[in-house]
C-alpha cells in the first residue's frame, strides 16, 4: 500500500532560521514525489516535484530512495513561508496523488 | 484563466438529503480529479474522470457517491442520503492532458451535514 507520512503536525521556527519539513513514503515501485503548499485563504498549489530538481522560493527537496524520504528544506525561513505543506506521492502508472496529513509551518518574526 | 472553480464553497445539508458539488476545470483541461479531506487528515483521492468517462474510481465509497464529467458543463460529485461522516472539504483538481501532469486545485467545497 502507498502511504505518505509527515511526522510533524506543527513546526515553528524563527525568521532566518533553517527549516526542514519531513516526509517519508512507503511504496514498492518508483514514485513521483511532490510538495504542495497552501497559504492562508488560498488554494492548494504545487511547490515543487522531485523530477524537476529545482529550487522554488528557496525550497529544495531531495529524494532519498534508501531512506524513502523527500524532506523539504530551506536554509533561511521567511515569514511569508508560513503555510500548510503537504507531501504527495504519485504511484507509477497511476493518476492519483496520495497525500500526507500536512505540516503547518509558522515562521515567527 | 480563472483557475479551477468550485461551487458552492460551503454547503449545509441535513442527514438524508442529497449534496451536489460542482467543479469547473481550468480552460482547456479535460482531466478532473476529486479528493476528500476529513478533519485533521490529508487529502484522499476519490475519482478521476475525463470528459464523459470515469477512469479511476478506486477511492469512491461503494454506495451513495457518484461522479460525472459531461461533454458540456462542470463535473459533478453527487452524494445521496448524506450522513454526518460525509462532512468534509471536497477538492477538485484539473489537468491539461497526458503531456502535463500538474494538477491544479480548486478552493474546495466544505460540506457540513447536520
Amino acid at each position: 500500500a502507498q502511504r505518505v507520512t509527515q511526522p510533524e503536525k506543527l513546526l515553528s521556527v524563527f525568521k532566518g532560521a533553517p527549516v526542514e519539513l519531513k516526509c517519508n513514503y512507503s511504496y514498492s515501485g518508483s514514485p513521483e514525489l511532490f510538495w504542495y503548499v497552501q497559504y492562508s485563504r488560498q488554494r492548494l498549489q504545487l511547490l515543487l516535484r522531485h523530477i524537476s530538481r529545482e529550487s522554488i522560493k528557496g525550497f529544495t527537496a531531495d529524494l532519498n530512495k534508501g531512506e524513502t524520504s523527500f524532506h523539504l528544506k530551506k536554509p533561511f525561513a521567511q515569514e511569508e513561508d508560513s503555510a500548510m505543506y503537504y507531501c504527495a506521492l504519485k504511484p507509477g502508472g497511476s493518476e492519483k496523488l496520495v497525500f500526507g496529513k500536512g505540516t503547518k509551518l509558522t515562521v515567527n518574526p | 484563466n480563472a483557475g479551477v472553480m468550485q461551487n458552492p464553497r460551503h454547503l449545509v445539508r441535513r442527514r438524508g438529503q442529497e449534496a451536489r458539488l460542482r467543479c469547473s476545470p481550468m480552460k482547456g483541461h479535460s482531466h478532473v480529479y476529486w479528493y476528500r479531506q476529513l478533519p485533521e487528515e490529508g487529502l484522499k483521492f476519490m475519482v478521476y474522470l475525463q470528459k464523459e468517462n470515469i477512469i479511476d474510481e478506486s477511492g469512491m465509497p461503494k454506495e451513495r457517491f457518484s461522479a460525472e464529467f459531461p461533454k458540456e458543463g462542470p463535473s459533478i460529485l453527487r452524494i445521496q442520503q448524506v450522513v454526518r461522516g460525509d462532512s468534509a472539504a471536497y477538492f477538485c483538481a484539473s489537468r491539461l492532458d497526458r503531456g502535463a501532469d500538474t494538477q491544479y486545485f480548486g478552493p474546495g467545497t466544505r460540506l457540513t451535514v447536520l
